[in-house]
């Protein structure tokens, strides 16, 4: 059973479309990421939930928007996709422990999204 | 603010070498320091983690990483380099009250017979 999972894994789409990435975690976690990966593998958050709450929001233009249905599931939606937006985008679960800062994440595989 | 940066983008070493990659923290706050390990076409797993407590920490696959306040720094090492190890290495730091990671750039490691 895998553990944090993402679809679609792949997703190649034109400019100016609209699609959307489902995470789900089987673990039990209170929160949930989702980080973007560029070609050159550097990582960076977008947004964190912690129990369908927005804890995290970082400088993300507004054409992406997180949706937390409960606190297994963290969807990302992306409108108007641009060029830029191709990257490896990663979703991520964590179990609170008292100490946010020290959380261990637990990633998905990843989904490699190619905007032509 | 916190930042990492990890000296080189690529290290390569033959098996049965030693394995050093290096990591260097910036951290307001006392940081919480991590070192993750991604195969291609994998997520990010855990190699290990340093919070409070013995500067030394061990992990998996025998990596082992030491926290040096003095130096701000947090190198991941191996004594013996496997085929297997060859991977990304992303060195980063977390703390205060935001459940919140600053990745490095991260670090190829090639393993060579």
């Amino acid at each position: 059973d895998t553990a944090v999972s993402q679809t679609p894994k792949y997703l190649v789409t034109q400019m100016g479309n609209d699609k959307s990435i489902k995470c789900e975690q089987n673990l039990g976690h209170d929160t949930m990421y989702w980080y973007k990966q560029d070609s050159k593998k550097f990582l960076k958050i977008m947004f964190s939930y912690n129990n369908k709450e927005l804890i995290i929001n970082e400088t993300v233009p507004n054409r992406f928007s997180p949706k937390s249905p409960d606190k297994a599931h963290l969807n990302l939606h992306i409108n108007s996709l641009e060029l830029g937006d191709s990257a490896v985008y990663f979703c991520a679960s964590s179990q609170d422990g008292g100490n946010p800062g020290a959380n261990v994440l637990t990633f998905g595989a990843g989904s490699r999204l190619t905007v032509l | 603010a916190q930042s990492v940066t990890q000296l080189g983008s690529h290290v390569s070493v033959s098996e049965g070498a030693l394995v050093l990659l290096r990591c260097n923290y910036s951290s307001s706050v006392p940081p919480y320091l991590f070192w993750y390990v991604q195969y291609p076409n994998q997520g990010l797993q855990l190699l290990l983690k340093y919070t409070t407590g013995a500067t030394l920490v061990k992990g998996i696959n025998g990596f082992e990483a030491e926290f040096k306040k003095s130096e701000t720094s947090f190198h991941l090492t191996k004594p013996s380099a496997h085929m297997s190890d060859a991977a990304e290495y992303f060195c980063a730091v977390g703390g205060g009250t935001a459940s919140k990671l600053t990745f490095g750039t991260g670090t190829r490691l090639q393993v060579t017979l």
